[in-house]
């Protein structure tokens, strides 16, 4: 596609349930990163592939949390056990070879809520 | 960590007045991007700006690396320019943007 493309664009779940939610990136792009971001605050940085490996994953708050992208394109952001402050947006963006060299694109984001 | 301050933290303009947005980061950078994220919560990218001056439309963006700050400018504001602008860089070495907290602007007709 053109841009970088989320879904679900809303979920609402459960505490303790599990969900997933997946990215799409710009065709071509070996850079993939996942942000989340809470209400009246910027972006913060969670993970980031580099082609199909998690280069690094420093800013995953906890074991709860795990994101894959196993051929190197769309990836998938888990959540286990999901807490009530786990209730945020979580933005996907892409770059073709990283922010160090070049321009990252944000999807729409994934708004995730927890009840 | 890299230190990202955006001034003004909110800014309120009558349709068609120009103002400026300051970005102060505490390290050198590779990269650094000025984004609107409107209403609907979508970043839109407005520059990718690590050192120099770039214009689009009625936008325009400096950014003086050896300084480390960069400046936002809207001219003759409209009400479709409100919502959040935030700054992001990349520090040297690294390979992922640090996001600063934005300035609100609210453009009233």
């Amino acid at each position: 596609g053109a841009g970088v493309s989320q879904t679900p664009s809303n979920k609402v779940t459960e505490k303790g349930k599990y969900v997933e939610l997946r990215c799409d990136p710009i065709s071509g792009h070996t850079a993939l990163y996942w942000y989340r971001q809470s209400l009246g605050q910027g972006p913060e940085f969670l993970i980031y592939f580099q082609g199909t490996g998690a280069a690094d994953d420093s800013g995953l708050p906890n074991d709860r949390f795990f994101a894959v992208r196993p051929e190197g394109s769309v990836s998938t952001l888990k959540i286990q056990r999901t807490e009530r402050g786990d209730s945020a947006v979580y933005l996907c963006a892409s770059s073709l070879r990283g922010s160090n060299t070049g321009e990252l694109f944000f999807g729409e984001g994934s708004r995730l809520t927890v009840l | 960590g890299i230190q990202v301050e955006q001034s003004p933290p909110d800014l309120i303009l009558q349709e068609g007045a120009n103002s400026t947005l300051r970005c102060n980061f505490s390290d050198s950078v590779n990269n650094l991007q000025w984004f609107h994220q409107n209403p609907w919560g979508q970043l839109i990218n407005l520059f990718y700006i690590p050192s120099g001056t770039k214009q689009n439309g009625r936008l325009s963006a400096t950014t003086v690396a050896t300084e480390r700050y960069s400046l936002l400018y809207i001219s003759s504001s409209q009400t479709t320019d409100s919502g959040v602008y935030f700054c992001a860089v990349d520090p040297l070495g690294d390979y992922k943007l640090s996001f600063g907290a934005g300035t609100t602007v609210t453009v009233r007709a």
